[in-house]
């Protein structure tokens, strides 16, 4: 089974600090995602990589980047955390069209 | 408003009954993927059916896809209090370039024992 683990299951930070939530898959999948979930308003997509060393912005890149070193890892970096950035995170890996594999998410809140 | 919307967004059944979410989307598909998520956990896919094909079965559930009226449906049958999830409707694009996966809003079930 593809396993997804992401390297927190609760976080608190204080504002202005610089943020790593960590997202590690054993399945050799090309494709990794980062999504934040809010109540109301679904899944959204932050940034996604197709490979080793690519990113691509999603729909709401603002405030946060990311780091793909090996194919393995794909790292969130809030660079400087505010408030409005509270939320669940989920990442996510796929190979090609087929379904996405989640990690169980990281509760983030910022205070 | 996203490409996948569900309806109903809130359902509350008893154990035993059917249950039924909807999803409409927008645009061109390649296929439509249903996942379940239990609470404070991550997304797990549940279903996937191709725009080539119109109804899928899987255990208790049933999904069903009409391309003219861009919409799907995921029937649960004989629910149980562990189905007690909400559920999300995915689309694919068709195949060119990068397919980005677009989720819905969700549709929270929850099945009274």
């Amino acid at each position: 089974d593809v396993k997804v683990t992401q390297s927190s299951r609760y976080l608190v930070k204080r504002t202005g600090e610089k943020v790593f939530l960590e997202c590690v898959q054993d399945m050799d999948h090309e494709n990794m995602f980062w999504y934040r979930q809010d109540p109301g308003l679904g899944l959204r997509l932050i940034y996604f990589s197709y490979d080793v060393k690519m990113k691509e912005k999603g729909d709401i890149p603002e405030g946060y980047s990311v780091s793909r070193e090996k194919k393995e890892r794909f790292s969130l970096i809030l660079e400087s955390a505010s408030t409005n950035q509270t939320s669940m995170y989920l990442c996510a890996s796929r190979s090609g069209n087929q379904p996405q594999h989640f990690g169980d998410g990281t509760r983030l809140s910022i205070l | 408003s996203q490409q996948g919307e569900e309806d109903p967004q809130a359902l509350s059944i008893q154990e035993g009954e059917n249950a039924t979410m909807n999803c409409s989307y927008k645009t061109s598909i390649n296929n439509l993927q249903w996942y379940r998520q239990n609470s404070g956990r991550g997304l797990v896919h549940l279903i996937l059916i191709r725009s080539n094909e119109r109804e899928k079965h899987s255990g208790r559930l049933r999904v069903t896809l009409d391309t003219s009226k861009k919409s799907s449906s995921l029937l649960i049958t004989a629910s149980r209090a562990a189905d007690t999830a909400s559920y999300f409707c995915a689309t694919v694009p068709p195949t060119g370039g990068y397919q980005k996966v677009t989720f819905g809003t969700g549709t929270k079930l929850q099945v009274i024992p």
